[in-house]
C-alpha cells in the first residue's frame, strides 16, 4: 500500500467552478503537508504549506488538514483555465532518519474549461 | 523561475551507458534533493545532501550515485542504464535542509534510454 493516495483523475471542470482535490495518507509520522502545482512535466511549484490541522487560505486556494482522519484537501475557488495543471500533494515526516524528504501523491490532472 | 538550474534539459542515451546530471541550487541554499518522476511511479525521493554531506537516502538504486561539491552544486550519476531508468529527474534545494523548509524545484532533466 502506498503511503500517500491521491486520485489521479483526470478532473475536468467549467471555468468558475470550485475544485476539490484530496489525498489520504497512512503514515502517522507525517507532520508537514504541501500542495504543489506542476504544468506539463515542468518543475513542481509550491502552492500551499501547512503543518497543523485546520484550514489555511491564500487567495483562491484553501488547504485543509485533518490529522485524525489522515486526510488533506486543496480547494480552488473561481477556477480559471490557467489553473489547468497537475496538482501534487506532498508530505514530510518528523523522524530524523527520514531527513527532509517529501513523499508525493500520484498527482491529480485538472483541466478548467473556458 | 525557482532559481534552481539543471543541465542538460534533455538526454538521450543507450542501455548500458552512464550519464551525469547536474544541479545548481538557489543562491544561499545549503541542501539539495534529487527526485525521479516516471509515468508509473510518480515523484520519488532519491537522496538528500546538506552542505556536502549525505543527509537521507530513499529508494535510490545502487547503480545511481550522487554528490554535493564544496560550491554546493550537485551531480547525480546514473550508470548501467536500463530502459526503466527513462524518467524526469528533478533537483530541489532548500535553505537549511529542515523539514519546515520550502523545497524549490528545478526544471528537470528528461532522460530517455533507448
Amino acid at each position: 500500500q502506498k503511503e500517500v493516495e491521491q486520485d489521479p483523475g483526470p478532473l475536468s471542470v467549467p471555468e468558475g467552478a470550485i475544485v476539490s482535490l484530496n489525498c489520504t495518507y497512512s503514515n502517522s509520522a507525517f507532520q508537514y503537508f504541501m500542495w504543489y502545482r506542476q504544468y506539463s512535466r515542468k518543475g513542481p511549484e509550491l502552492l500551499m504549506y501547512t503543518y497543523s490541522s485546520g484550514n489555511k487560505e491564500d487567495g483562491r486556494f484553501t488547504a485543509q488538514v485533518d490529522k485524525s482522519s489522515k486526510y488533506i484537501s486543496l480547494f480552488i475557488r473561481d477556477s480559471q483555465p490557467s489553473d489547468s495543471a497537475t496538482y501534487l500533494c506532498a508530505m514530510s515526516a518528523r523522524e530524523e532518519t527520514s531527513g527532509s524528504r517529501l513523499t508525493f501523491g500520484e498527482g491529480t490532472q485538472l483541466t478548467v474549461n473556458p | 523561475d525557482s532559481g534552481v538550474t539543471q543541465t542538460p534539459k534533455h538526454l538521450i542515451t543507450a542501455t548500458g551507458q552512464r550519464v551525469t546530471l547536474r544541479c545548481s541550487p538557489r543562491s544561499g541554499d545549503l541542501s539539495v534533493y534529487w527526485y525521479q518522476q516516471s509515468l508509473d511511479q510518480g515523484l520519488q525521493f532519491l537522496i538528500q545532501y546538506y552542505n556536502g554531506e549525505e543527509r537521507a537516502k530513499g529508494n535510490i538504486l545502487e547503480r545511481f550515485s550522487a554528490q554535493q561539491f564544496p560550491d554546493l552544486h550537485s551531480e547525480l550519476n546514473l550508470s548501467s542504464l536500463e530502459l526503466g531508468d527513462s524518467a524526469l529527474y528533478f533537483c530541489a534545494s532548500s535553505a537549511w535542509g529542515m523539514r519546515t523548509d520550502t523545497q524549490y524545484f528545478g526544471p528537470g532533466t528528461r532522460l530517455t534510454v533507448l
